[in-house]
């Protein structure tokens, strides 16, 4: 069954801190991607990955295939990084699957 | 990367009406996908729309509600059938190219059904 599990569901946090997000999902994917929704609603796609690592500015995105686990990491956290942040697996027969979101919110 | 645009924005409807949502992309994508967002909830993937092909639907998301068109590569449209106020949400399309993988969203439509 192709499952998806984030975690925390909220996540508070002082400006500057470095913040962790975690992804765990079932075997058999293609990708994983880190989308962001801001309070407007607009969703953006902040990465995809199918091994390894990326980062972009003060984002970065891991993935671990043999643990089925992916970590969003932001470093010197700030509060426009306020938003909700949902892990989605696409899985290899085309399912794609969401994580239930972290609201985090960055206070000044 | 890719621009969507979805319209309507919002709106307001009557039960039992339908509502038809558009969503163009501005250059050629090999996937599109409609996700519902019910209030304080993560999304929900409806349907993959195939371009020249019948969607493919996800569990507890049936045609005759949720009626999708993919006339080409470049647009799509999903059909709220039969409206009642358990349809109110947002809706949004994605769309994905599938040599990166990237997905990019609409901005969504808000339905308020009364």
């Amino acid at each position: 069954k192709n499952e998806v599990e984030q975690s925390p569901q909220n996540l508070t946090a002082q400006e500057g801190e470095f913040i962790t997000i975690n992804c765990s999902y079932s075997v058999g994917i293609s990708a994983l991607h880190w989308l962001q929704q801001h309070p407007g609603g607009g969703i953006v796609s902040l990465f995809m990955l199918s091994s390894g690592k990326k980062k972009h500015g003060r984002l970065i995105a891991t993935i671990n295939i043999q643990e089925k686990h992916s970590s969003l990491h932001i470093t010197a956290s700030h509060p426009r990084d306020s938003a909700v942040y949902i892990c989605a697996a696409l899985y290899n027969n085309n399912d794609m699957r969401f994580g239930a979101g972290t609201r985090l919110t960055v206070k000044p | 990367s890719a621009v969507i645009s979805q319209k309507p924005s919002r709106d307001i409807c009557q039960r039992g009406t339908s509502l038809t949502i558009q969503c163009q992309v501005d250059s050629q994508v090999t996937m599109m996908f409609w996700y519902r967002q019910q209030p304080g909830q993560s999304l929900t993937l409806i349907a993959t729309a195939n371009q020249g092909s019948e969607a493919t639907y996800e569990s507890g998301f049936v045609i005759d509600k949720f009626p999708i068109s993919r006339p080409n590569l470049t647009f799509s449209t999903l059909t709220v059938s039969n409206m009642s106020p358990e349809d109110s949400s947002i809706y949004l399309c994605s769309a994905g190219t599938g040599g990166t993988g990237e997905l990019f969203f609409g901005e969504g439509s808000r339905l308020t059904v009364l």
